[in-house]
């Protein structure tokens, strides 16, 4: 199965802030990632999907990149709906797998 | 409005089984796989099932393979998840999802994007004596 690892677990920041969360898979998934957030209580939404592709309705203010086992999700000016947790997800092959998660919170 | 509905959480005995339902509706179900994503209490996302848009492929997770069985019924606009052999880690929310797009196909190959969106509400399944 690939792994995937998220870093950091979790961060703090301010509105306005950049902030940047990387993933890092096991082995090579090429483009195949995904990256969701998650408020307490709710479902997952995805953000974006094969690397760097916004949903339909997510604000540009999302970015994602990388390619074979480094990925990276960043947030600029960070708004206060932003504050979530965050998962990176690998859809190269069964079993999907997901990232534990970076949570943002206020600081 | 694309829907989904998850129904059948609840408290399972240890060894026990249940049956979840997912009742789709607002696109046309039978162009789409579907999957289930589970969350345990304070824990990270875990895929572990997807159906194909005939229901004749199927994969799972290694946690429950030989005890969870995927199906759907294209008729009905329906998923379901039937949970046997229950085990307390089994203990999470259960999301119903599927991929943002309809399966597409190239001649005689058929494929289905491995990410999620839309996901219901999910429904609580607790496994405890």
């Amino acid at each position: 199965d690939i792994q995937m690892a998220q870093s950091p677990f979790s961060v703090s920041a301010s509105v306005g802030d950049r902030v940047t969360i990387t993933c890092r898979a096991s082995q090579d998934i090429s483009t195949w990632l995904a990256w969701y957030q998650q408020k307490p209580g709710k479902a997952p939404k995805l953000l974006i999907y094969d690397v760097s592709t916004l949903q339909s309705g997510v604000p540009s203010r999302f970015s994602g990149s990388g390619s074979g086992t480094h990925f990276t999700l960043t947030i600029s000016n960070l708004q206060p709906e932003d504050f979530a947790t965050y998962y990176c997800q690998q859809a190269n092959s069964f079993p999907f797998t997901f990232g534990p998660g970076t949570k943002v919170d206020v600081k | 409005e694309v829907q989904l509905l998850e129904s059948g959480g609840g408290l399972g005995q240890p060894g026990g089984s249940l049956r979840l339902s997912c009742a789709a509706s607002g696109f046309t179900f039978s162009s789409y796989s579907m999957d289930w994503v589970r969350q345990g209490p304070g824990k990270g996302l875990e895929w572990i099932s997807r159906i194909n848009k005939r229901g004749g492929t199927t994969h799972y997770a290694d946690s429950v393979k030989g005890r969870f069985t995927i199906s759907r019924d294209n008729s009905r606009g329906t998923l379901y998840l039937q949970m046997n052999s229950l085990r307390v880690e089994d203990t999470a929310v259960y999301y119903c999802t599927r991929p943002p797009r309809p399966t597409y196909c190239s001649g005689n190959t058929c494929s289905a994007d491995g990410w999620f969106d839309p996901w219901g509400q999910g429904t609580l399944v607790i496994v405890s004596s």
